[in-house]
């Protein structure tokens, strides 16, 4: 079955330290990789995607996202994490020739004055 | 570029009434989805349209739930008779077509008493 899987329920990390928040995926083909960012009481929004190119993909607000074929693997990160960035991360995939986007289960992430 | 719009923003109804969302994606954009959100949970796609033609409604309880997009352009989600599980966000978003990034609105809260 295919599956986008965020490991962690939760990351806490101190604002200005780097920051990592995990996913991982299992589909066919070649997948299409997307991150979104939900904040309190707001809809998802688009952080950034990769289809094809170049691995580390640069979004939204100063993220990244690193593609890893080997590991399949599509972690976001950003160098310096800020108190704004506290909100709810959805990883996302859609399967090759699939038309149907697979959510992982989101992961919360809190960042620490 | 206007969002996804979506109203009412919040709705309290008893259980067996009836309720209705209504989205408006974002112009020339194609594909609509409306999603269920259980709090604390992934978005769940209920239906896809891609212009006014349904793509997937796999998902869609069709006993009590239905949608259509008139024209191609703006939605509506229907739920007749609603349960006490049908308390949730339900989001609506939009794609320039499927397997590009979605946009979306700020969602409707559902609450069912």
């Amino acid at each position: 079955a295919q599956s986008v899987a965020q490991p962690e329920d939760q990351v806490n990390v101190a604002e200005g330290n780097p920051l990592t928040v995990k996913c991982t995926y299992s589909v066919s083909g070649n997948p299409y990789l997307f991150w979104y960012v939900q904040y309190p009481n707001r809809g998802l929004q688009f952080l950034l995607k990769y289809i094809t190119g170049d691995n580390l993909v640069k979004g939204s607000y100063g993220f990244e996202a690193e593609f890893n074929k080997s590991q399949t693997s599509f972690h976001l990160k950003k160098p310096s994490a800020l108190v704004s960035d506290s909100a709810l991360y959805f990883c996302a995939s859609y399967a090759g020739n699939n038309r149907k986007l697979i959510w992982g289960l989101g992961t919360s992430l809190a960042v620490n004055p | 570029e206007a969002g996804v719009a979506q109203s009412p923003r919040y709705k309290i109804i008893e259980k067996r009434q009836s309720v209705a969302f209504w989205c408006n994606p974002i112009s020339g954009h194609a594909t609509l989805y409306w999603y269920q959100q259980i709090l604390g949970q992934g978005p769940k796609l209920l239906i896809q349209f891609q212009n006014n033609g349904v793509v997937d409604d796999s998902q869609l309880p069709k006993d009590r739930f239905s949608a259509e997009r008139l024209k191609g352009v703006d939605s509506t989600l229907k739920i007749q008779p609603a349960k006490l599980e049908d308390s949730a966000v339900y989001l609506c978003a939009s794609s320039l077509g499927p397997q590009q990034p979605q946009h979306f609105g700020d969602g409707t809260r559902l609450s069912i008493l």
